[in-house]
């Protein structure tokens, strides 16, 4: 199976600041990869897909990039709502695998 | 607006068994893969399966296959997952979610609880 790491597992930041989430996966993956968004409570939100695209609703502060093994997920300002937990996941093979999370905490 | 509203979940022992079931709305179910998610209490996503929009083609996380058994019905625009032998450990909030690669709607789960 091909492991999700994340980085870091937590990351404390303010409104307004640029943040970046790393996520490396065991073996290539191609672009395979998502993001996704949680908060407490609710169900994930689909953020970035097929590594770079943006999902239809999210706001373009979000990017994401990479290929291969490293990706990241960018927040290009802080915005309040954004403090939640996020998490990365390949789809390049079944079975389909998730990074253990990053929660992002306001500091 | 799309919808996805599981049912199912409960309290089961250990061995046990248990039904789930997904009633999608909103979009054209059998134009999309469909796949379950399950979240355990104050711990990370675990994709659990995966279905291909017709059926014909299946997928299981390591720790679930052979006591997992994903299906759907098209004529009914239903998701089912079948659990048995079931272990303390696949407690949890199950998910069913659109797309069988990622997932960009996802219900709110029924929760899944084994113990004695």
């Amino acid at each position: 199976d091909i492991q999700m790491t994340q980085s870091p597992s937590t990351l404390s930041a303010s409104v307004g600041d640029r943040v970046t989430i790393t996520c490396r996966a065991s073996q290539s993956i191609s672009t395979w990869l998502a993001w996704y968004q949680q908060k407490p409570g609710k169900a994930p939100n689909l953020l970035i897909y097929k590594a770079s695209s943006l999902e239809g609703g999210v706001p373009s502060r979000f990017s994401g990039s990479g290929s291969g093994t490293e990706f990241t997920l960018t927040i290009s300002s802080l915005q309040p709502d954004d403090f939640a937990t996020y998490y990365c996941q390949q789809y390049n093979t079944y079975p389909i695998t998730f990074g253990q999370g990053t929660r992002l905490e306001i500091k | 607006e799309v919808q996805l509203v599981e049912s199912g979940g409960g309290v089961v022992r250990p061995g046990g068994s248990l039904r789930l079931s997904c009633a999608a709305s909103g979009f054209t179910f059998d134009d999309y893969g469909m796949s379950w998610v399950r979240q355990a209490p104050g711990k990370g996503l675990e994709w659990v399966s995966g279905i291909h929009w017709n059926g014909g083609s299946t997928g299981y996380a390591d720790s679930v296959k052979g006591r997992f058994t994903i299906s759907r019905d098209n004529a009914k625009n239903s998701l089912y997952l079948q659990m048995t032998s079931l272990r303390a450990e696949d407690t949890a909030l199950y998910h069913c979610a659109r797309g069988g690669n990622n997932q960009d709607f996802w219900g709110q789960g029924t929760l899944v609880t084994v113990s004695s």
